[in-house]
């Protein structure tokens, strides 16, 4: 399957600690997204990557998150001193965008849960 | 600014009725549209999308055309099944970001 993956699927840690996730977008795509999806709501953008620059960021990225693509390839998703609010579902996805052409194809998220 | 507006669930139907679920859009310019929907447990699905004005996008029997005069992309499909139980989430792309609805719950009972 050459879908986007992330890693971990689900991850479950103590307020005040660090995380970091990974997503793999599809092979021959430039642009990766990442977004946050609460329960109950619609994705929300966070930032995105066009092959390793990082080109936009949410104000909802605040300074304990940071987001790297160091070869233009995988993606890390970094939140520092997590906190309770930050617990939701983190998705990546990708895309190669075309002439009126710009579909991302998103991969399954990564649970956090923050106690 | 841009935004999407989903109609409210959850939306409860019988097999084989006919399902309209609204969506209008604010955005400058000309927006892509999407419909991705999420089945229970899995990740988001592409399900159907359209780029310019007057497009209709199909996919698995759903249908939605892009109305700029409206501005709307409602989705419909004219035989629901007990598959299409879901959550379905209307987007819009601008600048490179997708721009999601809240998103409307689907329940199809037999």
């Amino acid at each position: 399957d050459t879908g986007v993956s992330q890693d971990p699927r689900h991850k479950i840690t103590k307020r005040g600690q660090n995380v970091t996730f990974r997503c793999d977008p599809i092979s021959e795509h430039n642009r990766l997204y990442w977004y946050r999806q609460t329960l109950g709501q619609g994705p929300e953008f966070l930032t995105y990557f066009q092959n390793e620059a990082q080109l936009e960021k949410s104000r909802l990225l605040s300074d304990r998150f940071s987001a790297e693509r160091p070869k233009g390839s995988f993606s890390t998703l970094e939140i520092q001193r997590t906190e309770q609010g930050d617990s939701a579902m983190y998705l990546c996805a990708s895309s190669f965008p075309r002439r009126l052409e710009d579909t991302q194809y998103f991969g399954p998220g990564t649970r956090l849960t923050v106690l | 600014g841009n935004s999407v507006t989903q109609m409210e669930g959850p939306v409860t139907l019988s097999e084989e009725a006919f399902l309209t679920i609204n969506c209008t859009y604010t955005a400058t310019g000309y927006p892509s549209l999407f419909w991705y929907v999420q089945y229970p447990g899995e990740g988001l699905q592409l399900l159907l999308k359209a780029t310019k004005a007057d497009d209709k996008g199909s996919n698995k029997g759903f249908e939605a055309t892009y109305r700029k005069e409206t501005t709307s992309f409602h989705l419909e499909k004219g035989s629901v099944q007990v598959s299409d139980s879901a959550v379905y989430f209307c987007a819009l792309a601008t600048t490179g970001k997708l721009i999601f609805g809240q998103g409307t719950t689907l329940q199809v009972k037999p």
